[in-house]
């Protein structure tokens, strides 16, 4: 299968500060990237959907101006949580098809503790 | 938007039994169903998928169903192991977004 690639796994950061999660697709161009976030023993929750060279569709609820999203080549998306407080600890995972309407590849998931 | 519901959100079953774990979708633009399990720790994995134009699909001890006018499908194992225990999600892909369900966590009994 394809290779979705994620980076960092874990971070730790302080309230108030930046954090940058890259995805990257190793062995394909993917025009289309999603992010979710999973809590503790929850569903994947649709996040946005990036879109190489044009805005990420976020989905309701989802403040874009707290999570900023960029597409800007076919494999790399970059989600920055920004101004992170406690609460926005969680489990961030992306994920890439090849195509639409096929299997949609998995990076390995970032752990985002924000102390 | 699409929503996928999933049922039952925990199952447990004894080794050697079989498993059946039941989605709903919404919208019926929806055309590609794929299932996907994770271990703990794990990213998911795709482990079968279905298109709306097939109404079963089979993989050694792994089925998938689809009843387009209901907006169901189905995911069936089959003489469950312990390594089969994890969480597996449904989803419902249209042409802009992939949805997951809630997720099942399976335990296998040995």
């Amino acid at each position: 299968g394809a290779v979705v690639s994620q980076h960092p796994s874990r971070v730790i950061c302080k309230s108030g500060t930046s954090v940058k999660i890259e995805c990257r697709s190793l062995d394909f161009q993917a025009t289309t990237m999603f992010w979710y976030r999973q809590f503790p023993k929850q569903s994947l929750m649709l996040m946005a959907t990036s879109n190489e060279g044009s805005k990420a569709t976020y989905e309701q609820g989802v403040e874009k101006d707290k999570f900023l999203i960029n597409h800007a080549s076919l494999t790399l998306s970059t989600l920055t949580v920004t101004s992170a407080h406690p609460e926005d600890s969680s489990f961030y995972i992306c994920s890439a098809p090849k195509t639409l309407e096929a299997e949609a590849f998995f990076g390995q998931g970032t752990r985002l503790t924000v102390v | 938007g699409e929503n996928v519901e999933q049922h039952p959100s925990t199952l447990s079953v004894q080794e050697g039994d079989s498993a059946v774990i039941k989605c709903t979708y919404s919208d019926s633009a929806s055309n590609y169903f794929p299932w996907y399990k994770q271990e703990l720790g794990k990213r998911p994995q795709l482990i079968i998928d279905i298109r709306s134009n097939v109404g079963e699909k089979k993989d050694q001890r792994i089925a998938v169903t689809l009843n387009k006018t209901a907006k169901h499908f189905s995911l069936h194992i089959t003489e469950t192991q312990p390594e089969d225990s994890a969480v597996y999600f449904c989803a419902a892909t249209t042409n802009n977004d992939m949805r997951f369900g809630a997720g099942t966590r399976l335990t296998v009994k040995p």
